[in-house]
């Protein structure tokens, strides 16, 4: 399976930014990188995915390394509704090959909040 | 906004029961999947399917069976319920690589 590797936690103040980062030394040239988030809960949701490029969108900024072997999840602005598990993943192929993939899901970055 | 749904919500249900877990998705989404995620824990897949017909079991063994008559229902089955399957249940569906997650169903066997 395709490897990342996050903090087990981190903590911030609210409306503060956040820079959650991720190690993926194994990535291929083809593989985006996808970060989801799971409230207490609740299912996991879609934030964010980039493959080279810095991507922005209305929850997060995703900051890809030069190499593609980091990559870190900003939140600009924290607030108490962003603490959540968050995922860094990269994708893997099905053992039984072809052109589809799967998300393996790890242990994320429990992100605490503080008011 | 997803469109992706899961019912029940809560199921609390006695040994040997068999049960059948919903999820439906409005989106037309060719590929759904099964996670199992207890308390505090890594969500582990255990089905996915890439369209009608299609069903394929996931990284974690379960005794649970799926089915894939229509693109827009992917249920999951137990047989013969036992508290080991006690659990969240969460279904998904994609229609590349960005999936959309249920609210999910926690399962309690007594």
């Amino acid at each position: 399976d395709a490897k990342t590797t996050q903090p087990n936690s981190m903590e911030s103040n609210e409306e503060e930014p956040v820079h959650l980062p991720c190690n993926h030394s194994t990535i291929s040239g083809t593989d985006y990188i996808h970060w989801y988030r799971q409230l207490p809960s609740q299912g996991p949701e879609y934030v964010i995915h980039g493959l080279t490029s810095n991507v922005n969108n209305r929850m997060a900024s995703l900051a890809i390394a030069e190499d593609r072997k980091s990559s870190t999840l900003i939140l600009h602005r924290a607030t108490l509704r962003d603490a959540a598990v968050y995922y860094c993943i990269l994708r893997d192929p099905w053992s039984s090959g072809g052109s589809n993939y799967k998300l393996t899901f790890g242990k994320g970055t429990l992100l605490t909040v503080n008011p | 906004e997803a469109d992706i749904y899961q019912t029940p919500r809560y199921l609390v249900i006695g040994t040997g029961k068999k049960i059948t877990l919903e999820c439906s998705q409005t989106m037309g989404h060719d590929k759904m999947y099964w996670y199992q995620q207890d308390p505090g824990m890594e969500l582990h897949l255990i089905h996915y399917s890439y369209g009608v017909n299609s069903t394929e079991k996931g990284d974690l063994s379960s005794e649970s069976t799926v089915s894939r008559i229509r693109t827009e229902h992917f249920p999951l089955t137990l047989e013969s319920a036992r508290p080991s399957h006690t659990s969240q249940y969460l279904c998904a569906s994609s229609r590349e690589e960005t999936q959309y997650f249920g609210p999910g169903t926690r399962l309690l066997v007594l």
